[in-house]
């Protein structure tokens, strides 16, 4: 079974500039999750999506991160403007039903400079 | 709401030493337990996970877990650490109901000298 695909990989951007990452999940899984990963710390759940609607989003800076899930499937995760703060690597993951079969992605690495 | 404490930050061994990692949750019920490796530049790799049943869970690579309810921990072990164990490690809990997320612990880093 194919895993989680995100991309870009790497991402280098300026800050205040704006910059949006892709995720497609594994075929089947209904719900999806963005995580946020700074140097030296754990995963921090962004945002929470089950089928298309939003679970939970209480920790997404709403005044610049936005993310959507368009049709149930794939998701876009968007930073405009961006901060040096958001330097991290952003992490997606997907389950079939609650915690079983959580699988991530390999991630994407965001640089602000 | 779900906590973890990892409260190395950083440990050292050698190669071929024996490795426990601490992992302490706060979870009102009984949690779903996890670990996670990460490789330098990698994504997050699942080492073993305890739902219900044996205490005692094994994984891959060598690792195993034991759940103890009453200290609230999920601590990691190994018999003997290989080199290419150098990695930071992720223990995680979620919620046994519902739809809820992990939440992970801060991590700590192995390092392992020859």
């Amino acid at each position: 079974e194919a895993g989680v695909a995100q991309s870009p990989r790497y991402k280098i951007i300026e800050k205040r500039q704006s910059v949006a990452f892709w995720c497609n999940p594994i075929s089947g899984h209904a719900t999806l999750y963005w995580y946020q990963q700074i140097l030296g710390q754990g995963p921090k759940l962004l945002i929470q999506f089950q089928n298309n609607g939003v679970v939970d989003d209480s920790q997404l800076p709403k005044d610049r991160f936005s993310a959507e899930r368009l049709k149930g499937v794939d998701s876009t995760l968007k930073i405009q403007p961006a901060k040096l703060e958001d330097s991290a690597v952003y992490l997606c993951a997907s389950s079939p039903r609650g915690l079983y079969g959580y699988t991530f992605g390999s991630g994407t690495r965001l640089t602000v400079v | 709401a779900q906590s973890v404490t990892q409260p190395d930050i950083h440990i050292t061994v050698s190669e071929g030493a024996s490795l426990e990692l601490r992992c302490n949750y706060s979870y009102g019920a009984t949690p779903y337990l996890f670990w996670y490796v990460q490789s330098p530049g990698q994504g997050l790799q699942l080492l073993l996970k305890y739902f219900s049943g044996d205490t005692l869970v094994q994984g891959i690579k060598g690792f195993e877990a034991e759940f103890k309810r009453s200290q609230s921990s999920f601590n990691l072990r190994k018999p003997s650490v290989h080199w290419s164990d150098a990695a930071e490690y992720f223990c995680a809990v979620g919620a046994n109901s519902g739809n809820t997320p992990l939440v992970f612990g801060k991590g700590t880093r192995l390092s392992v000298i020859a």
